[in-house]
This record gives structure tokens, sequence and C-alpha cells, in this order.
């Protein structure tokens, strides 16, 4: 099961920062913490990934907190082709058990 | 530039009619998976081969299958579909099966069960 926690929707502005959390209390040393988005009729894609250390990339940022038990995604300049499901996930296992088991997403919408 | 091709994108079949979906990709990747979203919820893992190593999720139904001929061919098999069945069916690729490896998906196909 998703171990997860997201808000299920969220708006914001275009071209306004978007900080999008994610709660991961039961989160494991070895879990990585992934975003993935869909966009409508689309099927999801990646957007980032980290472990402990705040990552950047060009799509998004993704800061992790100490404990590790929580995330958030920020976009830095929310544009309309932005709004989407997005999905914090934990990666599990390894080798043949490894999977993303997807949660329930928060829904953005961006404002023109 | 399509790295990972689903066909058909729109699938219609009858109650109780086998139904073939697939999956190709161009990335050589190692990994293949076929999820289903049903309307309004989040993607579920069927099941994913790991070269030709088949790994099904404990709660896929019987009744889905999946094939994969080679690299770059999957196939996602309903021998009979019920009504609620009725998803949309996505393939997905990884190069590998770590933490670390991005999944590429394709854009889906989705299946009506009349």
């Amino acid at each position: 099961d998703a171990k997860t926690t997201q808000p299920n929707s969220m708006e914001s502005n275009e071209e306004e920062p978007v900080h999008l959390p994610c709660n991961h209390s039961t989160i494991s040393g070895t879990d990585y913490i992934h975003w993935y988005r869909q966009l409508p009729s689309q099927g999801p894609e990646y957007v980032i990934h980290g472990l402990t250390s705040n990552v950047n990339n060009r799509m998004a940022s993704l800061a992790i907190a100490e404990d590790r038990k929580s995330s958030t995604l920020i976009l830095h300049r929310a544009t309309l082709r932005d709004a989407a499901v997005y999905y914090c996930i934990l990666s599990e296992g390894g080798g043949s058990n490894y999977k993303l088991t997807f949660g329930k997403g928060t829904l953005l919408t961006v404002n023109p | 530039d399509a790295m990972v091709i689903q066909n058909p994108r729109y699938q219609v079949t009858q109650f109780g009619k086998p139904v073939t979906l697939s999956c190709s990709q161009t990335l050589n990747h190692n990994v293949m998976y076929w999820y289903q979203q049903k309307s309004s919820q989040a993607p579920k893992l069927l099941f994913h081969y790991y070269d030709k190593d088949f790994n099904n999720e404990a709660d896929t139904p019987d009744n889905f299958q999946s094939r994969r001929p080679n690299t770059s061919f999957c196939f996602l098999d309903i021998r009979s579909p019920g009504l609620g069945d009725a998803a949309m069916y996505l393939c997905a690729t990884s190069r590998e099966a770590g933490p670390t490896d991005t999944q590429y998906f394709g854009p889906g196909t989705r299946l009506t069960v009349l």
C-alpha cells in the first residue's frame, strides 16, 4: 500500500511558485522519494527523485526534511502546462521486487 | 521520438471476449511494467518483467496475463474481460529495477468493455 500522504488538491496562479507537500513518516533508510506527474489523458512522467539531500533539475526542486519524514516538490514558476496530478512515491524493494506504489496524488490546478 | 508506444490507444471489447493490448519500447530497457488505472484512481501495478523473469503482483486477477517475447515488446492479455476491467492500461519501462531507476510511461490504452 502507498505509504505517502498528500493533499487531494491544490491551486496556484500562473508564474507563481508552488510547494507540493508529501508526508512519509514510515520511510525506511533506503527508500528513495520519487515524484511523478500525470497530465490529463497522458501516462505519468518522471519529475524528480532524492534520498536525503535537496535536489534540483530543470523541472523542479525537491526539498527533503532532515528526518526524511516529509518532502516538498517545488515548481518555481507554475505554468498552465503544469496542471496535473502529482504523485509522491517511495521506491520499495530491489531487483525483481522493485516497484513504485502510487498513492492518490495531488491535483494541481493552475489559474491564468 | 516516441519511446514507449502503446497500441491501440483505444480498445473496445465485449464482455467475456479476450483482448490483447500491446506495448513496445525503443529504449532497450530491461524492465517492462503493466499498470491498471481506473477512473479518478492512481495507477496500480499488475505485473512486470525483469528481462524474461515475470513478477506478478499478489492481487492481480488470474484473468490478466502477460507475455514478453523479446526485449522490445510486451503484451497484456485479458482472457475474459468483465465490466470492472474497463480502465486505462499503462505500460512503462525502466533500464534496471533499482530504487533510482526512472520509469518511462506510454500514453496508455483505454479499454472499454461493453
